[in-house]
């Protein structure tokens, strides 16, 4: 199974400031006759369920607003919310989607 | 699109829960099906996906043996039966939806309590 590893665990960000999550697998999940990286972002609020973000690792998913952005390749991934907002206090985890089984970080939890 | 999920359960150890998955807004069988859960506080463990044009199944290894994916394309809906269950089963069980098997989740359900307790 690939392992995904995220840091930090915990991040407190000032409104307004960026944050930064990073995710890094134990595998390569860059599929290169397609070009991509197998690679996803979630938000989590406490009691929803998970709500994509990210996808091909750098894809914004439609309505997710433009502060959230991210990039990486390979093994090594990184989130970024360029200015923090209230409603993005939330946990996010970093999905491999390369091979079954589908493996998650353990979650970053971002708060103010 | 929406997958709606059925509600809370509370189940005794070594029984057999099924979880439903109603989805609508989409053409049902041309998309996958996964099944992840989330215990309490914890990240999120895959269990398996469907296919529900071809019933095609697949499992992540921990649940193999453990599990039934199942669909019924005429109400589109899914399903996903967990037996002999222990207190570690304990979780919210969650379907999604995704455009292949090895694929990212566009769309996921609201999730059912799963409670393992005598």
């Amino acid at each position: 199974d690939i392992v995904v590893t995220q840091s930090p665990v915990s991040l407190a960000v000032a409104l307004g400031e960026r944050a930064t999550i990073n995710c890094k697998s134990s595998e390569s999940v860059f599929y290169r006759p397609y070009n991509k990286n197998y690679l996803g972002w979630y938000q989590q609020r406490p009691g929803q369920p998970p709500k994509l973000l990210i996808y091909w690792a750098s894809t914004r998913e439609s309505g997710v607003p433009d502060r959230f952005s991210a990039s990486g390749s390979g093994t090594d991934f990184t989130l970024t919310i360029s200015s923090l907002q209230a409603e993005d206090v939330a946990v996010y985890y970093c999905q491999q989607y390369f091979s079954i089984p589908i493996t998650f970080g353990q979650g970053t939890r971002l708060d103010i | 699109v929406q997958l709606v999920q059925s509600g809370a359960e509370v189940i005794e150890p070594g029984a057999s829960v099924k979880v439903s998955c109603r989805t609508s807004g989409y053409t049902f069988d041309t998309y996958w099906i996964h099944w992840a859960r989330q215990a309490p506080g914890d990240s999120l463990e895959y269990i398996g996906y469907i296919y529900p044009k071809s019933g095609d199944t697949k499992f992540g290894q921990k649940f193999q043996g453990r599990v039934a994916l199942t669909s019924d394309t005429s109400i589109s809906t899914a399903y996903m039966e967990l037996s002999n269950l222990k207190s570690d089963d304990t979780s919210v069980y969650y379907c999604a939806r995704a455009d292949g098997d090895e694929y990212y989740f566009d769309s996921w359900g609201q999730g059912t309590l799963v409670t393992v307790s005598s």
